[in-house]
């Protein structure tokens, strides 16, 4: 059971160039969700998905591209790479689509995906 | 919408019970206290979520005050690998689909 799965773990690109980060989860969740975490930012969101064809925004969804084609994956694209999306970027997925303080929902998180754009 | 009280930081030694506090004065009713933690660059990592009664799992023991306005998360024998940020979660953005994260607690454990 490997839980969360990101792809790359490190990335450096060019400003204006595009790349997609890979999450994958082999858990069966409903949920699955995209942070990044800047130094003395904590842990927002830019995007997440309660099912298979259903997204939406986060907190910080500008600039970044989502789709939930399968239950298993949820990539996340980087249109035009700025370097203001300099960042680690974390994938999360939980069993259950109901409020995260309900008490049912517990996420997992991936290992982490560390993105640099010059 | 709660917002939770942590201290920066604190120190322990290794074998020794880790006490982290937080305190949630604001929180609702129906909200679950909520911990994570991360180790250095891993991602966060589910510790332990309790509502009124004390929760205790492997990992950890949380006890809750009568009140709710906060809550302590105990390390029984913490250990180097315990060195971590801890995070006490009351909140949830507006649809309540993702957790807020705040700065959390640093817990440096030393030999």
């Amino acid at each position: 059971n490997a839980g969360v799965t990101q792809t790359p773990k490190f990335q450096v690109l060019k400003t204006g160039q595009s790349m997609t980060l890979q999450c994958a989860q082999d858990m069966n969740h409903e949920y699955m969700s995209w942070y990044r975490q800047d130094p003395g930012m904590g842990l927002r969101l830019i995007h997440y998905s309660v099912g298979a064809g259903i997204t939406d925004q986060g907190e910080v969804p500008n600039g970044y591209n989502v789709s939930r084609s399968t239950t298993e994956d949820f990539p996340l694209r980087l249109l035009s790479a700025a370097p203001s999306q300099t960042s680690v970027y974390f994938c999360a997925s939980s069993p259950t689509t109901r409020g995260v303080l309900s008490g049912a929902n517990v996420l997992t998180f991936g290992a982490g995906s560390r993105l640099t754009v010059l | 919408d709660a917002k939770t009280t942590q201290p920066t930081s604190m120190d322990c030694a290794e074998g020794r019970a880790a006490n982290l506090p937080c305190n949630h004065s604001t929180i609702s009713g129906n909200e679950y206290v909520y911990w994570y933690r991360q180790i250095h660059s891993q991602g966060p990592q589910y510790i332990i979520h309790g509502l009124k009664n004390n929760e205790t799992n492997e990992m950890a023991s949380l006890i809750i005050t009568e009140d709710r306005k906060s809550s302590t998360l105990i390390l029984p024998h913490a250990t180097l690998r315990d060195t971590a940020v801890y995070y006490c979660i009351v909140r949830a953005n507006q649809a309540g689909t993702a957790l807020i994260f705040g700065k959390g607690t640093t817990l440096s454990v030393s030999s």
